[in-house]
């Protein structure tokens, strides 16, 4: 079965430190995506990426960088951590021009900032 | 930009009621409109999509109907069950890009009792 997974799925990071989230997906999907829950809010999208070994910036990207170097694989990197990025983080895969936008989740890595 | 607002933060029903969540949407051009849901301890599902004026879309007895009229996309189910009890967040995506990239409202929790 396809799959989207992510890891650690819990993380505590000091403020200032670099923490870095990894995404794995089987779906053999041509896109990926990093994106932000805060409680009580919606997800918003920090970077995508179409392709291995390019990054794109979502709607949120200051703090953040992205890596993608395989189509398998999409990490999302905070250099300095801040108490700002403590949230949920969820990465997705889509297959290119199938599945009409549709995105698959993974289970979420929750971060926390102290 | 782009958004999308759900009316609803959290909605409490009880086994058998009516479910309406409310979701509207402001767009730039022709969106796609989506519903998905997320249960504790996952990330977002994928419950149904529209991509049309008037067109239905439907997955285990929800429902919503694109309206462009009232730039609506409200969630139906006749008769909610205990286990419908998780996060619904409606969603738009565009098609005149090809990011895949959505927008999330701000997500409801429905709570329902047996």
């Amino acid at each position: 079965e396809a799959a989207v997974t992510q890891s650690p799925r819990s993380k505590v990071a000091v403020t200032g430190g670099k923490v870095t989230l990894s995404c794995h997906q089987t779906n053999n999907h041509d896109y990926m995506y990093w994106y932000r829950q805060d409680t009580g809010h919606g997800l918003r999208l920090i970077h995508y990426s179409y392709v291995a070994d390019s990054t794109e910036k979502g709607d949120i990207p200051d703090g953040y960088k992205a890596s993608r170097p395989s189509q398998e694989n999409f990490s999302l990197i905070l250099e300095l951590a801040s108490l700002s990025q403590t949230a949920v983080y969820f990465c997705a895969s889509r297959d290119w021009g199938a599945s009409q936008n549709t995105l698959y989740f993974g289970a979420g890595t929750r971060l926390s900032v102290l | 930009g782009d958004s999308v607002t759900q009316t609803e933060g959290q909605v409490a029903l009880s086994e058998e009621d009516f479910l309406t969540i409310h979701c509207n949407y402001s767009a730039s051009g022709y969106p796609a409109l989506f519903w998905y849901v997320q249960y504790p301890g996952e990330g977002p599902q994928f419950l149904f999509r529209a991509s049309r004026d008037k067109e239905k879309g439907s997955s285990r007895g929800f429902e919503a109907t694109y309206d462009k009229g009232t730039t609506s996309f409200h969630l139906r189910k006749a008769s909610v069950q205990e286990s419908d009890s998780a996060v619904y967040y409606c969603a738009l995506g565009l098609h005149n890009t090809n990011t895949g990239k959505l927008t999330f409202g701000d997500g409801t929790v429905l709570t329902v009792k047996p």
